[in-house]
């Protein structure tokens, strides 16, 4: 199993512009998140999903979109990016199932930077 | 959720345990606490969890008092690759994690 992948790794963009961040997981987990980490701070929950087709807003979800439309792909998108949303992105995915509970399983993460 | 509350940042020697400890005064009878690790450049991995008293794995040991408002996570000889940010979270469920600043520990030669 891969995991949890992301794509791409690094990015530049400028302010305005607008990407989708990628994110695939192979575990068949039913529960996918997206998180943003700022230097020398702690994660914060920008979406997350149940399932496909049902997403819902984390701590800090403005200037960002998400959709789930299969199990295994919970894509983000920004729109007009702007120097605050500079930061790395991490995804993360984990499964009702199992002895651990809420375990997640994150991705390496993208870092992007907006000038 | 249960707010948590850890240091900072730590420092350590090369061979010594360290125990890092957070206090979750307001955890709730389902909750568990669950730590995760954090290299650079790298997302967050789950390590250990537990619901009271004592777990150990082949990472690290948690150690939880009867009133649960607390816990120490204990890392025995460290070595200069345990040098990572430690997140201590109360988990409920499946709801989204809450991570907070963590500590910062640095062991050094």
């Amino acid at each position: 199993n891969a995991g949890v992948t992301q794509t791409p790794k690094f990015r530049i963009l400028k302010i305005g512009q607008s990407m989708t961040l990628q994110c695939t997981q192979d575990m068949n987990h039913n529960y996918m998140y997206w998180y943003r980490q700022d230097p020398g701070m702690g994660l914060k929950l920008i979406y997350y999903s149940v399932g496909a087709g049902i997403t819902d807003k984390g701590e800090v979800p403005n200037g960002y979109n998400v959709s789930r439309s299969t199990t295994e792909d919970f894509p983000l998108r920004l729109e007009l990016a702007a120097p605050s949303q500079t930061s790395v992105y991490f995804c993360a995915s984990s499964s009702q199932s199992g002895t651990r509970h809420n375990e997640q399983f994150f991705g390496p993460g993208t870092r992007l930077t907006v000038l | 959720l249960a707010k948590t509350t850890q240091p900072i940042s730590m420092d350590s020697y090369e061979g010594q345990e360290v125990n890092i400890t957070c206090s979750h005064n307001n955890i709730a009878t389902n909750d568990y606490i669950t730590w995760y690790q954090q290299f650079p450049s790298q997302g967050p991995r789950f390590i250990i969890q537990g619901y009271k008293t004592k777990v150990t794995n082949e990472v690290a040991s948690l150690f939880i008092p009867a009133d649960r408002k607390s816990s120490t996570l204990s890392l025995p000889r460290v070595s200069l690759s345990d040098t990572a940010v430690y997140y201590c979270l109360v988990v409920s469920g499946n709801t989204p994690l809450v991570f907070g600043k963590g500590t910062r520990l640095s062991v050094i030669a």
